[in-house]
């Protein structure tokens, strides 16, 4: 019964690159959120989707961060032109549904610019 | 605005000793409530969760929580902390409707023995 899937766990990119980070869902769930810990905070949302909708976006940067959940395959953040203050903990969560009470977290992935 | 205090950002405890973190929480009604931790290079881990009924919460690794309305306070617990307890503890909420959870800052807890 794997839990929420994350990978790669770390990313090591230099400014300028693109970073792509990929979720996979617990078995059963089609909803997907993510968060970023930025160093020595707290998690902070980002988007939430569904498959093939982005449902909330409201904590996402207003360029360079996009996010899809495709209707095969895993979640991808993706991180266009990557800057230093880009690096952080990018988690994903999921529910079995819109506005169940609790979400499950994956193990995140380390984000480094160099 | 919504938002989750921890006051503690860094606490040391002995092995053994009683262990209390504070968590406070604003939001217009009672939310969902939770307890994560995560440590060091980890993912989160939920260590309890408040919906509604019995205040008193019990949750996994001995953990414990009391939710106080009045004090709109989420407060953690451990009778007797274990050095693999030493890790960063997250209060979160999420409100009862909408679908982000809001998160502290954390509390870095250190057990020395």
């Amino acid at each position: 019964n794997a839990g929420v899937m994350q990978n790669p766990r770390h990313l090591v990119r230099r400014r300028g690159q693109e970073a792509r980070l990929r979720c996979s869902p617990m078995k059963g769930h089609s909803h997907v959120y993510w968060y970023r810990q930025l160093p020595e905070e707290g998690l902070k949302f980002m988007v939430y989707l569904q498959k093939e909708n982005i449902i909330d976006e409201s904590g996402m940067p207003k360029e360079r961060f996009s996010a899809e959940f495709p209707k095969e395959g895993p979640s991808i953040l993706r991180i266009q032109q990557v800057v230093r203050g880009d690096s952080a903990a990018y988690f994903c969560a999921s529910s079995p549904r819109a506005g169940a009470e609790t979400q499950y977290f994956g193990p995140g992935t380390r984000l480094l610019v160099l | 605005a919504q938002s989750v205090t921890q006051p503690d950002i860094h606490i040391t405890v002995s092995e053994g000793a009683s262990l209390e973190l504070r968590c406070n929480y604003s939001y217009g009604a009672t939310p969902y409530l939770f307890w994560y931790v995560q440590s060091p290079g980890q993912g989160l881990q939920l260590l309890l969760k408040y919906f509604s009924g019995d205040t008193l919460v019990q949750g996994i690794k001995g953990f414990e929580a009391e939710f106080k309305r009045s004090q709109s306070s989420f407060n953690l617990r451990k009778p007797s902390v274990h050095w693999s307890d030493a890790a960063e503890y997250f209060c979160a909420y999420r409100p009862n409707t909408g679908n982000q959870f809001y998160f502290g800052t954390g509390t870095s807890l250190t057990v020395i023995p």
